[in-house]
């Protein structure tokens, strides 16, 4: 079946652009995550969603950074003004965990790779 | 604050070598989580660890867990050219449902 997918896969940004990247999660999925990866680093935690409530912001690393998941299924992350230090791999991903206490793994997609100039 | 600590984070072995890799962290947790990324490429599952004492095997890796000593590794024998990657634990945040990525271990197997 249809994984994780992510749009657009590549992103050029000039410095102090706004961009939009985009998560389709697999079908079904209850919980929603972003996570950031620096080039050379494990992904950091951004974002949870569970269906459209957006249950963890804690690792947005300013109010530049937005996300939301208006009808509980597809997500954007959106970045205003963009800076160089916003330049990373934006990895999105899902699973079916509903919050039960039952760890569910989590799938992730191809990945958006954002380069700010 | 949890915190995942993998070593070693560069690895250059020969083919046919064994060789582990360990993930330690900070605070309590018995959900862990083994991925595989190649470059440019996301991340691939390799194994879930649900439980102290869990050992899971597939091909010529071996994950184990130990949630006393909040240490997990991962095992690679006799090592083939297709192993070469990134290897990622990560810890699952109870109360938070985010995982915690370790700082990954770059696998480099030489024929």
């Amino acid at each position: 079946g249809a994984g994780v997918s992510q749009s657009p896969r590549y992103k050029v940004a000039k410095r102090g652009q706004d961009v939009a990247l985009r998560c389709d999660p697999i079908s079904g999925h209850v919980s929603l995550f972003w996570y950031q990866q620096a080039l050379g680093q494990g992904p950091e935690f951004l974002t949870y969603f569970q269906n459209e409530a957006q249950l963890d912001k804690s690792g947005l690393p300013s109010d530049r950074f937005f996300a939301e998941r208006p009808e509980g299924s597809v997500s954007t992350l959106k970045i205003q003004r963009t800076q160089q230090e916003d330049s990373a791999v934006y990895l999105c991903a899902s699973s079916l965990y509903d919050g039960g206490g039952f760890s569910y793994e989590q799938y992730f997609g191809p990945g958006t790779r954002l380069t700010v100039t | 604050e949890l915190k995942v600590e993998q070593n070693p984070l560069f690895l250059s072995m020969q083919e046919g070598k064994n060789y582990t890799i360990y993930c330690n962290y900070s605070t309590t947790s018995d959900r862990l989580y083994w991925y595989r990324q190649d470059p440019g490429k996301s991340l691939e599952s390799l194994f879930v660890l649900l439980s102290n004492g869990a050992v899971k095997q597939e091909g010529r890796l071996m994950a184990s867990l130990d949630t006393k000593a909040r240490l997990s590794t991962l095992h690679i024998t006799a090592a083939v050219h297709d192993l070469s990657a990134t290897y990622f634990c990560a810890v699952w945040n109870f109360g938070n449902e985010k995982l915690t990525f370790g700082t990954g271990t770059r696998l480099t197997i030489i024929p």
